[in-house]
């Protein structure tokens, strides 16, 4: 059983750029959440596919959007980066049970 | 709105003791589920323990178990027998209505 896998590891862009995060769910999930965790604080929840849609969404603006394809991979897009993007980005998959599978995360710098 | 607060932003516990690490929710929905996530330095977030809003009994996994009073709004988790590698941030979580809202952690040190 593969566990959930997210890319890049590290990336660092400019102030106003757009990026790409992307996230492998663990086999057999249909659902995704993702989180930005800034430095010493708590994840704080961005939004949740299920299914290719999205079902749930944090406090967070329209310039943060997602994508769930069929195989359930997701993809987290940022467009007009600021300096306060600049944290650690997790996904976490799910099959309709309570339990949220982690992935490693992206560390995201915004310069 | 849901919201999660964990008050203790450090703890210090002696190895093979035992310690609670507090949490207290807010919802106004009639059915959640409450988590508690492990965060080692290396950043990764692992599932300790969850809790239902109708469960009867108090949830138990191995040396964890999650005390939940359901009237006060609270669902500390308890660590029997600390070892050194339960040094880490730990992290309360309440899930309903397709979100699941985290608290700002409490860092746990594991004294030798």
């Amino acid at each position: 059983e593969t566990g959930v896998t997210q890319s890049p590891t590290h990336l660092i862009k400019t102030r106003g750029q757009q990026v790409t995060l992307r996230c492998s769910s663990q086999s057999g999930h249909n659902t995704v959440s993702w989180y930005q965790q800034a430095l010493g604080q708590g994840p704080q929840f961005i939004f949740q596919y299920y299914r290719e849609e999205e079902n749930g969404r944090g406090n967070f603006p329209p310039r943060f959007s997602g994508l769930q394809f069929p195989n359930y991979s997701s993809e987290l897009n940022v467009n007009a980066l600021e300096l306060d993007d600049s944290a650690l980005y997790l996904c976490a998959s799910s099959q309709e049970t309570y339990e949220q599978y982690f992935g490693p995360g992206t560390r995201l710098t915004v310069t | 709105a849901q919201k999660i607060t964990q008050t203790q932003p450090g703890m210090f516990v002696q190895e093979k003791e035992a310690v609670t690490l507090d949490c207290t929710y807010d919802t106004s929905d009639p059915s959640y589920g409450l988590f508690w996530y492990k965060q080692p330095s290396s950043g990764e977030m692992i599932f300790l323990i969850y809790q239902g809003s109708y469960d009867q009994q108090n949830a138990t996994e191995g040396r964890y178990s999650l005390n939940f009073q359901k009237a006060r709004k609270s669902a500390n988790l308890v660590i029997s027998a600390s070892q050194l590698g339960d040094s880490a941030m730990y992290f309360c979580a309440i899930e309903g209505g397709f979100k699941t809202i985290f608290g700002a952690g409490t860092r746990l040190f594991v004294k030798a």
